[in-house]
């Protein structure tokens, strides 16, 4: 069974600062990975997704990932956060079944940001 | 373009009642799939929706039941509830075949007391 794990509840960055929420995951094929965001009160919205080819990904707001086979890790990164980043993160593994996609829902990790 | 859009926002109920939310999928859309968030966790996968019939479920107890309408639309109903249903219910369109994408709608936010 597929699974994912994010190993930090709880990370607290200075506005400007970078930032890497880590996410490994346990799958049995090549994987297809995901983070979301969820802004307070707000459903969960796509960063960015990793199905095959280039390792580094590039989504919104700025926000890239790295696969990473031999660690089975699939980071999250932003050079320069903003306070509006602030939010719970969510990592994700999946693949197509059926013509669509169940992924499965790391913890998540919440991201605080100081001014 | 409306996204997904879930009613009611917020309920409560007590032990033992029945509840049903609903969900509108993004227009488009074909397939609605359901997630539980209990707090402090990671969204749990219920089961997905398409032409109507439920296409995969996951590890939830048949209490958990939904309906899809010939318009897309979604219900879930729990009933029997207990204290551990009380979570944000998540509903999540997307179309076959899919772009890996799924749109979330806010949640409705079950109390059970």
């Amino acid at each position: 069974a597929q699974s994912v794990t994010q190993p930090d509840i709880h990370i607290t960055v200075s506005e400007g600062a970078s930032l890497e929420l880590r996410c490994n995951y346990s799958y049995g094929a090549t994987p297809y990975l995901f983070w979301y965001v969820q802004s307070p009160g707000q459903g969960l919205q796509l960063l960015l997704k990793y199905f095959s080819g280039d390792t580094l990904v590039q989504g919104i707001k700025g926000f890239e990932a790295e696969f990473k086979r031999s660690q089975s890790s699939f980071n999250l990164r932003k050079p320069s956060v903003h306070w509006s980043d602030a939010a719970e993160y969510f990592c994700a593994v999946g693949a197509p079944s059926g013509g669509s996609y169940i992924p499965t829902f790391g913890r998540g990790t919440s991201l605080i940001v100081h001014p | 373009d409306a996204g997904v859009t879930q009613s009611p926002t917020h309920l409560i109920k007590t032990r033992g009642q029945q509840v049903t939310l609903r969900c509108s999928p993004k227009s488009g859309h074909d397939t609605v799939s359901w997630y539980q968030q209990a707090l402090g966790q990671g969204p749990q996968f219920i089961f997905q929706y398409y032409e109507e019939e439920e296409r995969q479920r996951g590890n939830f107890p048949d209490r958990f039941s939904g309906h899809q309408f010939p318009n897309y639309s979604s219900e879930l109903n729990v009933n029997a509830l207990l204290l551990g249903d009380s979570a944000l219910y998540l509903c999540a369109s997307s179309q076959i075949p899919a772009t890996g994408e799924l749109f979330f709608g806010e949640g409705s936010r079950l109390t059970v007391l």
